[in-house]
């Protein structure tokens, strides 16, 4: 039962170039998504979320992009750098009263100096 | 910055016996949660706690699994008799006023082992 996919395990980009990380989910009744960033030992840390009726939304260099007639959902880091290097989460929700979070797998990004 | 803390960090205990892993919220939230991560595997929804009950539990959360608000600022996961298979890190979230739009904010999880 995978709602929430994230299909690389893993992703290296260079210090300074844009990093790239990609969800899709299948459930079209999400209708909220998060990304979340969790280093190994810790908990998962919020970073950028995005309703479904924007498109698009952006804090520093972090940016979503949700493509809702696909299904698929991105988040691009630019420029990167080495502290990015973790495990990013995608998490998705349904507009219910208390409504849980669906992740992904993770993907493990390398930012390299 | 307000955080979500929980104790303990890490936990050793024989099969079958009783866990009790804590949690703190942050303080003005109202909605709290677990989820698990088993090694390897993605995180998982366990229980959603609000208005002193239950909200929303998963499958995994059978009769062996409990939560609890004792006071105003602990919430605890008892785990009645540990199975092997719930070794796992354990992590709590809490989230504010309304559960939809809201982010969760999760804690650093408690790294639980089942022998």
């Amino acid at each position: 039962d995978q709602q929430v996919k994230q299909n690389s395990p893993s992703l290296s980009v260079q210090e300074g170039r844009i990093s790239i990380l990609n969800c899709d989910y299948t459930n079209s009744m999400f209708d909220y998504f998060l990304w979340y960033k969790k280093y190994p030992a810790e908990g998962p840390t919020f970073l950028i979320s995005i309703s479904s009726i924007k498109d698009k939304n952006e804090d520093g260099r972090f940016t979503v992009f949700l493509n809702k007639s696909a299904k698929h959902l991105s988040l691009h880091i630019v420029p990167s750098q080495p502290g990015d290097s973790a495990v990013y989460f995608c998490a998705a929700r349904t507009n219910s009263g208390y409504s849980t979070l669906t992740f992904g797998k993770g993907t493990m990004l390398l930012v390299s100096p | 910055e307000p955080e979500v803390t929980q104790t303990p960090s890490h936990q050793v205990t024989q099969m079958g016996q009783e866990v009790i892993l804590r949690c703190v919220p942050i303080s003005n939230h109202l909605y709290f949660y677990w989820y698990r991560q088993i090694l390897g595997q993605k995180v998982e929804f366990l229980v959603s706690f609000y208005n002193n009950e239950i909200s929303e539990k998963s499958e995994i959360f059978d009769d062996q699994f409990s939560v609890e608000r004792p006071d105003g600022s602990n919430f605890t996961l008892k785990i009645r008799s540990t199975k092997l298979e719930d070794s796992a890190m354990y992590f709590c979230a809490s989230s504010g006023g309304t559960p939809w739009q809201e982010t969760q904010y999760f804690g650093p999880g408690t790294r639980l082992l089942v022998l």
